[in-house]
């Protein structure tokens, strides 16, 4: 079955810095990779996603790229605010099935 | 609401014990999904409805672990004798389902807050 790695597990980055997620999958049939943020107590959202179809899709300070022959994607946000702390997890999925997430990475906005 | 809607929020049962987590989809959204989130962990499938039909149950981690839809709405997972391996964030998530509307995909899925369960 599908196996999806993410790293790192837990990232700070000063304010108005730059972070960077990175994240491999196993099944190469996946289609469908959403990126959720996860805040205390609420369940995750959805923050952006790409489909195998593109490889990179961008909405104002979040950018996705997928690499599918390397079986990499990324999500790289910049200009990082307070608000943007969280734990932010990378998934995978073949269309309209389950989701495989990764562990998660508790993100960081240092002041 | 316009939100998936999950209750109760935070449930405390004894080990034994039988629970009920009940979740309300998005209105009109054709598939539901039961996710497992251990502590500090990413949220681990259960299970899959498309309207009442139970297309994928082979995350139910035992057969303590029952989940219907009889509607094709609402959903309930219930779990039988909890155990305190049990104790986790249950989630609920729903969506379109399969194909296109508007050359956009249906297969978002959109996530309530969760049950918390403590098995003591």
């Amino acid at each position: 079955g599908e196996n999806v790695e993410q790293h790192p597990s837990t990232l700070s980055v000063q304010e108005g810095d730059s972070a960077v997620i990175k994240c491999t999958y196993s099944d190469s049939a996946s289609n469908y990779f959403p990126w959720y943020k996860q805040e205390l107590g609420k369940g995750p959202q959805l923050i952006i996603d790409i489909r195998s179809n593109v490889g990179e899709k961008k909405d104002q300070r979040i950018a996705v790229t997928l690499n599918k022959t390397a079986k990499h994607f990324s999500l790289h946000i910049t200009e990082t605010q307070p608000e943007d702390s969280a734990v932010y997890f990378c998934a995978a999925s073949k269309g309209d099935d389950k989701i495989i997430f990764g562990k998660g990475t508790r993100l960081h906005i240092l002041p | 609401g316009a939100g998936v809607s999950q209750s109760p929020r935070y449930k405390v049962a004894k080990r034994g014990q039988d629970v009920a987590l009940r979740c309300d989809p998005i209105s009109g959204h054709v598939s539901l999904f039961w996710y497992q989130q251990a502590l500090g962990q990413g949220p681990e499938f259960l299970t899959y409805f498309q309207n009442e039909a139970q297309l994928d149950k082979s995350g139910l981690p035992s057969d303590r672990f029952f989940a219907e839809r009889p509607e094709g709405s609402v959903s309930t997972l219930k779990i039988q004798r909890t155990q305190q391996e049990d104790s986790a964030v249950y989630l609920c998530a729903s969506s379109w389902g399969p194909g296109l509307a508007g050359g956009q995909a249906k297969n978002i899925q959109y996530f309530g807050a969760g049950t918390r369960l403590s098995v003591l």
